[in-house]
């Protein structure tokens, strides 16, 4: 089974500090993603990766960064946290767009709460 | 822009009963059409993909329509039960995926 696990489930963090949301996934998989998810507005792609050391701004980037050093991992940056990102995020992953019509597979979300 | 909207927010039916839920979509032509289950405080699981040469997908007692003309896919789940309760997004394109909403589905007893 495809696996994709973010480091954290549950953070409290204060407005203003560095936030580093680790993933991880263990199938191999050339595109991973950052969303976040909020009542009533779904999920909103932040930033996604094809490739190592590649990186696209989603939606919503602002306020994010993103590391992909390594092809398994997919790191989500908030450089000063505030209150408006407490959100629940997910991470996920899947094959490469080269194969069509490709489903993805989440991580179990990680819940970020700015205070 | 590219629109996806699910028929409606919440949606309560008895056991036993087929639910319905609707998926639309404007400004776009996706040649896939995906539908993702979520429970609560989860991360949503892949569960049906259909082809937009494909009218059609069962999955057990999941169906699929999808109708290009119309700009909509059908999703049916027939006997429902109350673990079918969850939220369904419908979910559009290649990579990345662009997603409707949800409907958020109660199966009553």
């Amino acid at each position: 089974d495809v696996k994709v696990t973010q480091s954290s489930r549950y953070l409290v963090k204060r407005t203003g500090e560095k936030v580093f949301l680790e993933c991880v996934q263990d199938m191999d998989h050339e595109n991973m993603f950052w969303y976040r998810q909020d009542p009533g507005l779904g999920l909103r792609l932040i930033y996604f990766s094809y490739d190592v050391k590649m990186k696209e701004k989603g939606d919503i980037p602002e306020g994010y960064s993103v590391s992909r050093e390594k092809k398994e991992r997919f790191s989500l940056i908030l450089e000063s946290a505030s209150t408006n990102q407490t959100s629940m995020y997910l991470c996920a992953s899947s094959f490469s767009q080269k194969v069509g019509g490709n489903t993805i597979y989440f991580g179990e979300g990680s819940w970020l709460t700015v205070v | 822009s590219q629109k996806i909207e699910q028929n409606s927010e919440a949606l309560n039916i008895q056991e036993g009963k087929t639910a319905t839920l609707t998926c639309n979509y404007t400004n776009y032509s996706p040649a896939y059409l995906q539908w993702y289950r979520q429970d609560p405080g989860r991360g949503p699981v892949f569960l049906l993909l259909i082809r937009e040469n494909e009218k059609e997908k069962r999955k057990e007692r999941l169906k699929v329509t999808f109708d290009t003309t119309l700009k909509q896919s059908l999703f049916h789940i027939t006997a429902s039960q109350p673990a079918d309760s969850a939220t369904y997004l419908c979910a559009l394109g290649n990579t990345p995926l662009v997603f409707g909403k949800g409907t958020r589905l109660s199966v009553i007893a």
